[in-house]
């Protein structure tokens, strides 16, 4: 089946330490999305790509990074900048610019 | 600005009644809307969506919505409310931004079903 897959489902990160989160899909899709979620609110965009090399950012970049060297795959990168990950991260993609987002199953992200 | 407000952050009913959750947006262009629904520690899953044409949409799990633009409004409804309807619905609706189709989502309505 053709899907969005996120990876790992719960992540722990440390001061000062940058992570990355995973996020992989086979739907042949060109664009992707990074979201964060926090409770009692909706999905806030950080950053989405449109094509292979090419992405921009989102309402909440700031502390974040990401590449699309593939087309398959937009990793995200909590950066030490990133004052207060703590949130559930959402990732997904769309055929194209009018079609509806198609979203992975999320990874949680927590402080230790 | 372009926004999104659905109207109860939490509903509750019980089993057999039925559900309606309210969504209104702003926006001087019209848009694309879009219901989903999350369950705990899981991604959105579509419900169904308004792009053009019919304005009574139905979506998957025996729900509908219909699009209203003289009242902007994009309400949520199902007949009769089951138990595994039980999770939190999100409206979103679609803009464009940039080049591409910016997705804006309310705060979310949880719904609760009991027996």
């Amino acid at each position: 089946d053709g899907g969005i897959t996120q990876s790992p489902k719960y992540l722990f990160r440390k001061e000062g330490q940058n992570v990355t989160l995973s996020c992989e899909q086979n739907l042949n899709h060109d664009a992707m999305y990074w979201y964060r979620q926090d409770p009692g609110q909706g999905l806030r965009l950080i950053y989405y790509s449109q094509i292979v090399n090419d992405f921009q950012k989102g309402d909440i970049a700031e502390g974040y990074s990401v590449s699309r060297e593939k087309k398959e795959s937009f990793p995200l990168t909590v950066t030490s900048a990133q004052k207060n990950p703590t949130a559930f991260y959402l990732c997904a993609s769309s055929a194209d610019r009018n079609q509806p987002q198609h979203f992975g199953d999320g990874t949680r992200l927590s402080i230790l | 600005a372009q926004s999104v407000t659905q109207l109860g952050s939490h509903v509750s009913v019980s089993e057999g009644a039925l559900v309606l959750l309210r969504c209104n947006y702003s926006s001087s262009v019209p848009p694309y809307l879009f219901w989903y629904v999350q369950y705990p520690n899981q991604g959105l899953q579509l419900l169904l969506k308004y792009t053009t044409g019919a304005t009574l949409v139905k979506g998957i799990n025996g729900f509908e919505a219909e699009f209203k633009k003289s009242e902007t409004s994009f309400h949520l409804t199902k007949p009769s409310a089951h138990m595994s309807d039980a999770a939190e619905y999100f409206c979103a609706v679609s803009f464009p931004s940039g080049g591409y189709n910016k997705l804006i989502f309310g705060a979310g309505t949880r719904l609760a079903v009991h027996p």
